[in-house]
């Protein structure tokens, strides 16, 4: 198992467009997380699954943001009607139920022109 | 709520000195996780070390140890002999229970560090 991988790694798209980013975690990891992280700042907590069920969602994410984990296994974040506020990194990462490690994927840079 | 601080936004070291890294931490939750990670220019995030709010000993990894004072809420990071390599910015963490909060990170704001030859 190669770690996290995310694709795509840079994506620059024109306001009002949707955007498709997706995560495969580590294999047997059941955990999955997606974080958005701006310019200068700390990564900030989205959204997560155990499995196939999205357990967790911050205010951050609005109706525009919609995230799947069909079958447990890869992640997909859909972001509608791309805004400028919307240009970020956005990470993710994955982990096993009572391990404390997390594995990050190396991100996706969103830029909204 | 969960709160993670880092008050210094950049700082420099000189090649093959320590440097520590202050971080504080805001919780009511007696079990909780405390994460240190390094984030090169190149964007992914490497894990650095980890101390567990029970832990009797503050914890090591090679160059790196956590300065962990639980009475005043700090885990600082101290890297030993810098090295050129340890220019990034530095993120630390924090995990409440993970059995009941679904183990979401909640990071601080990050310090730039710059190693100086």
């Amino acid at each position: 198992d190669t770690g996290v991988s995310q694709d795509p790694r840079h994506k620059i798209t024109k306001r009002g467009q949707n955007v498709t980013f997706r995560c495969d975690p580590i294999s047997e990891h059941n955990r999955l997380y997606w974080y958005r992280q701006t310019l200068g700042q700390g990564p900030e907590f989205l959204t997560y699954f155990q499995n196939e069920a999205q357990l967790e969602k911050s205010r951050l994410l609005s109706d525009r943001f919609s995230a799947e984990r069909p079958k447990g296994s890869f992640s997909t974040l859909e972001i509608q009607r791309t805004e400028q506020g919307d240009s970020a990194m956005y990470l993710c990462a994955s982990s096993l139920t009572g391990a404390y490690g997390y594995t990050f994927g190396s991100g996706t840079r969103l830029t909204v022109v | 709520a969960q709160k993670i601080t880092q008050t210094q936004p950049g700082m420099f070291v000189q090649e093959k000195e320590a440097v520590t890294l202050d971080c504080t931490y805001d919780t009511s939750d007696p079990s909780y996780g405390l994460f240190w990670y390094k984030q090169p220019s190149s964007g992914e995030m490497i894990f650095l070390i980890y101390q567990g709010s029970y832990d009797q000993q503050n914890a090591t990894e090679g160059r790196y140890s956590l300065n962990f004072q639980k009475a005043r809420k700090s885990a600082n990071l101290v890297i030993s002999a810098s090295q050129l390599g340890d220019s990034a910015m530095y993120f630390c963490a924090m995990r409440e229970d993970p059995y009941n909060q679904g183990g979401k990170l909640i990071f601080g704001q990050g310090t730039e560090l710059s190693v100086k030859p």
